[in-house]
């Protein structure tokens, strides 16, 4: 089945403590990105991937790392989290890049609160 | 900067209702336009999206949106809604400058009544 995985779904940590929340695709895709929900804001994207060793910034990238070693996974790094990151996290994946028609495809989210 | 907006935050209808939410975006130059929905616990989904052509485009579940360039709108209908129409609903926009980012609208959130 083509989908896009997340893990953890649900994760709940501290002020600080360096964590990495997973995305991989099965489809081959050349693009993926991320993206944080919140209340009243929509999805707003944090970094986004071209190709395999190709990324770059967002509109909300201060906090956050990524990479892109291979093409299946994206993985997104909070070095030091901070409760202003608390939020609902999507990873995304498309055939191509940005300004396509191409339908970007999202994982089940990943729900993240630091205390 | 480019943006989406979509006038109505939440929404009540009863069953058999019609619907539309409405999504403007600020943007001269070509666009591609979509609406996702997000069902309660779930991931999103591709309702529809428009390209080029028919300004009319039917999508997934009897959905339709109207793309009017002069009004910068793509307004989404259903002539009757269900129960399980109930969800969070996003426009999203991506354009061909700035590298084409989706940006996507604050959502509205749709709840039917039985």
């Amino acid at each position: 089945e083509a989908q896009v995985t997340q893990n953890p779904r649900y994760l709940i940590t501290v002020t600080g403590k360096k964590l990495t929340v997973t995305c991989s695709q099965n489809m081959n895709h050349e693009y993926m990105s991320w993206y944080r929900q919140d209340p009243g804001l929509g999805l707003r994207q944090i970094y986004y991937s071209m190709n395999v060793e190709v990324t770059d910034k967002g509109d909300v990238p201060e906090g956050y790392k990524v990479s892109r070693k291979e093409k299946r996974n994206f993985p997104l790094i909070l070095e030091s989290p901070s409760p202003n990151q608390t939020s609902l996290y999507f990873c995304a994946s498309s055939l191509r890049g940005q300004g396509t028609t191409d339908t970007q495809y999202f994982g089940p989210g990943t729900r993240l609160t630091v205390l | 900067a480019q943006s989406v907006s979509q006038h109505n935050h939440h929404v009540i209808l009863s069953e058999a209702a019609s619907l539309e939410l409405g999504c403007n975006y600020s943007y001269g130059g070509t666009v591609n336009l979509f609406w996702y929905v997000q069902y309660p616990g779930q991931h999103l989904q591709l309702l529809l999206k428009y390209f080029s052509g028919d300004p009319l485009v039917k999508g997934i579940k009897g959905f339709e949106a109207e793309f009017i360039k002069s009004k910068f709108s793509f307004n989404l209908r259903k002539p009757s809604v269900q129960w399980s129409d109930t969800a969070e609903y996003f426009c999203a926009v991506n354009t061909y400058n700035q590298g084409g980012k989706l940006i996507f609208g604050q959502g509205t959130e749709l709840s039917v009544k039985p």
